[in-house]
C-alpha cells in the first residue's frame, strides 16, 4: 500500500474562521487528490478533484470561494475552509492517486471539524 | 433516488458466520467496484477492486458484482471479531480511483465473539 497522512486529525474552531486541512502523501508522487466530506450517517461526498498544479474541479453544489483547495506540489494538497458555520462541521477526507501507485486512490486518516 | 443504496445497518453476527453486505446503485456507466472498510475516526481501507461483472476472491472476502441487476455483494467468510467495522461500497465511471468515488453509505458490521 501507499501512505496518505492528514493534517490535523481533528480541529475545533470560532465560527467566521478559517481552518485549514493538509493532505500528504508520504511514498509517492501524487498527481490527483480528491477531497470528501462525510456527515454523520451519510456517504462520503467528493467534494472536489484537484491535479498537481492546476484549479480543482468542484463537485456541484460545492462552492469553491468557500472551499479553498491548492495543489500545489505532488506530494501536497491543502483545503481551507473559509468563513467557517457550524453547517460545515463534518468529517473530511482526502485521498491521492498517481505514480507508483497507479490508479489506486489511498485515503488519509481524515479530520473531523467543529464549528463552534 | 440515490445513486447507491446500502443498508446501514448495524449488521451483527456470530463470530465464524458468512456475512453478506450489498449495495445498488442507479447510474449504469459504473464500471469499476469497489469495498473500503472503515474503522472509527479513520480513513476507508481498500478491500477488493473489480472491473465489471464477475466474481473476485481474496483470503476470506469475495466481491460479485452483477451489472445486469445493478447490485454488488461483499462476502466474509468464517467473520472474527476485528471484522467489525463499517463497510462501505463505492463505483466511479473511470479506472477505479482514477475518478473521484461515489459512495454508499455504509454498512456498521458487529462480530459477536
Amino acid at each position: 500500500g501507499a501512505v496518505v497522512s492528514q493534517h490535523p486529525s481533528r480541529v475545533i474552531c470560532k465560527s467566521g474562521t478559517s481552518v485549514k486541512i493538509e493532505c500528504r502523501s508520504l511514498d509517492f508522487q501524487a498527481t490527483t487528490m480528491f477531497w470528501y466530506r462525510q456527515f454523520p450517517k451519510q456517504s462520503l461526498m467528493l467534494m472536489a478533484t484537484s491535479n498537481e498544479g492546476s484549479k480543482a474541479t468542484y463537485e456541484q453544489g460545492v462552492e469553491k470561494d468557500k472551499f479553498l483547495i491548492n495543489h500545489a506540489s505532488l506530494t501536497l494538497s491543502t483545503l481551507t475552509v473559509t468563513s467557517a458555520h457550524p453547517e460545515d462541521s463534518s468529517f473530511y477526507i482526502c485521498s491521492a492517486r498517481g505514480g507508483r501507485v497507479g490508479t489506486e486512490a489511498f485515503f488519509g486518516q481524515g479530520t473531523r471539524l467543529t464549528v463552534v | 433516488q440515490k445513486e447507491v443504496e446500502q443498508d446501514p445497518g448495524p449488521l451483527s453476527v456470530p463470530e465464524g458466520a458468512i456475512v453478506s453486505l450489498n449495495c445498488t446503485y442507479s447510474n449504469s456507466a459504473f464500471q469499476y467496484f469497489m469495498w473500503y472498510r472503515q474503522y472509527s475516526r479513520k480513513g476507508p481501507e481498500l478491500l477488493m477492486y473489480t472491473y465489471s461483472s464477475g466474481n473476485k476472491e481474496d483470503g476470506r472476502f469475495t466481491a460479485q458484482v452483477d451489472k445486469s441487476s445493478k447490485y454488488i455483494s461483499l462476502f466474509i467468510r468464517d467473520s472474527q471479531p476485528s471484522d467489525s467495522a463499517t463497510y462501505l461500497c463505492a463505483m466511479s465511471i473511470g479506472g477505479g480511483g482514477a475518478d473521484g468515488l461515489t459512495f454508499g453509505k455504509g454498512t456498521h458490521l458487529i462480530i459477536q465473539p
